[in-house]
């Protein structure tokens, strides 16, 4: 089983829309949990960490679920340029381990 | 403005060459890290080291070999280059405080020809 799975999408929404993520974990110890953007041949970038509270960034809320194991990501009013692929990190014990990410294509 | 470095951006190399990609982060961080990546596929960790003189493998088997004499300093070396390891690398660092995630360098494209 993997540590992190993750819908692989692609998601296709019109902008504006709101669009939610989700992201399965299977350690129930894992410490830290984040998500990542990648662009199309990019390398990935931090785009929010996710704390057990919920998070939110301007448009982009993240919540830990630790007695399902989930985390996820909403995006609200969605940008052309939030198309991207969205990966799911997860930390257990110095270790990171990536989902193998959700394409998100917003459409005009 | 980026705190770890990697070069080349782009390689292409004939088969059987020795090549060295390189990786280099100014934070200081203990913790670094290759991943090895196709187009639109999901990232495999390597190598991985914790501190000076400490590697690791990582779960996908690499034919690449690293090193860690410097903790800024983590190069990648393939011996013998075959078209098997066209790929994208990634290098990244992280401190030993790991709430605050990976940061990842741009990236080496290579092609084996």
């Amino acid at each position: 089983r993997k540590e992190v799975e993750q819908d692989p999408g692609p998601f296709n929404v019109p902008e504006g829309a709101t669009v939610a993520f989700n992201c399965t974990y299977s350690n129930s110890a894992s410490q830290s949990f984040f998500w990542y953007r990648q662009d199309c041949r990019k390398e990935p970038k931090l785009l929010m960490s996710v704390y057990s509270s919920g998070n939110e960034d301007g448009r982009f809320t993240a919540q830990l679920n630790r007695a399902s194991q989930y985390i996820s990501l909403l995006i609200r009013d969605s940008k052309l340029s939030d198309s991207a692929t969205y990966l799911c990190v997860v930390n257990n014990f110095n270790k990171f381990y990536f989902g193998s990410g959700t394409k998100l294509n917003v459409k005009p | 403005e980026a705190d770890i470095y990697q070069t080349p951006r782009y390689l292409v190399i004939g088969t059987g060459k020795k090549i060295t990609l390189e990786c280099s982060q100014t934070m200081g961080h203990d913790k670094m890290y290759w991943y090895q990546q196709d187009p639109g596929m999901e990232l495999h960790l390597i190598h991985y080291s914790y501190g000076v003189n400490s590697t690791e493998k990582g779960d996908l088997s690499s034919e690449s070999t690293v090193s860690r004499i410097r903790t800024e300093h983590f190069p990648l070396t393939l011996e013998s280059a075959r078209p098997s390891h066209t790929s994208q690398y990634l290098c990244a660092s992280s401190d030993w405080e790991t709430n605050y995630g990976y940061t990842f360098g741009s990236g080496t494209r290579l092609t084996v020809v």
